[in-house]
């Protein structure tokens, strides 16, 4: 089965930029989708199809993806990004997320 | 509107049965891939199930053959019928829209809570 590859943590200081990888193999080839989790919350997408976003999403959001590794860069970090990050893509029928990414701004 | 509001969850004992209900409103169930995400206390987001519109389904290997998903186009409503409950399947259960094939999971509910315990 397929695999993401998700950093359990990234911390970055406010007003800064803050990566998040998702590894996978050839993941380039697949359509990559991210989402936003805050405690007790339900997941919230914030980039679809690799690079884009829904409405209401800041454009400090953005997303890239090419070999073996999607990127999601959030720019100019606030602390109400503090949460998880889960990026998502489809293997035949099936749904996989990588493991989360705990984004603390400092 | 776009909203998806879960129901069902409860404490059940291993080996029980239970039925998650998902009410959708402001789009129909039945034109669109349907998913069950659920997610353990404190851990990741874990793909359950997905039913598309066609009403093919699949599922997850930890629940293939114990659970089921279904939807009821009269009541615009989506299910998952969880048989041979185990102490594993503790989780918070969510459903999705998916945006098609290949899609996101563009919209979520609120999420109910399963907890299987002795």
């Amino acid at each position: 089965s397929y695999v993401l590859t998700q950093p359990p943590s990234v911390s970055v200081a406010p007003g800064k930029t803050a990566r998040i990888t998702c590894g996978g193999n050839n993941i380039g080839s697949k359509s990559v989708h991210w989402y936003q989790q805050k405690p007790g919350q339900a997941p919230v997408l914030v980039i679809y199809y690799d690079s884009d976003r829904p409405s209401g999403i800041p454009e400090r959001f953005s997303g890239s993806n090419s070999g073996n590794t999607a990127t999601l860069t959030i720019s100019r970090v606030e602390a109400g990004d503090e949460a998880d990050y889960y990026c998502q893509v489809w293997d035949s029928s099936s749904v996989v997320f990588g493991g989360g990414t705990k984004l603390t701004v400092l | 509107e776009v909203q998806l509001v879960e129901s069902g969850g409860g404490l059940i004992q291993p080996g029980g049965s239970l039925r998650l209900s998902c009410a959708a409103s402001g789009f129909t169930v039945s034109s669109n891939y349907m998913s069950w995400v659920r997610q353990a206390p404190g851990k990741g987001l874990e793909w359950v199930s997905v039913i598309y519109s066609g009403g093919s389904t699949y599922y997850a290997d930890s629940v293939k053959g114990r659970f089921t998903i279904s939807r009821d186009n009269s009541k615009n409503t989506l299910y998952l019928q969880m048989n041979s409950l185990r102490a594993e399947d503790t989780a918070v259960y969510y459903c999705a829209r998916v945006q098609g094939p290949g899609g996101s999971l563009d919209y979520w509910g609120q999420g109910t809570l399963v907890t299987v315990s002795s």
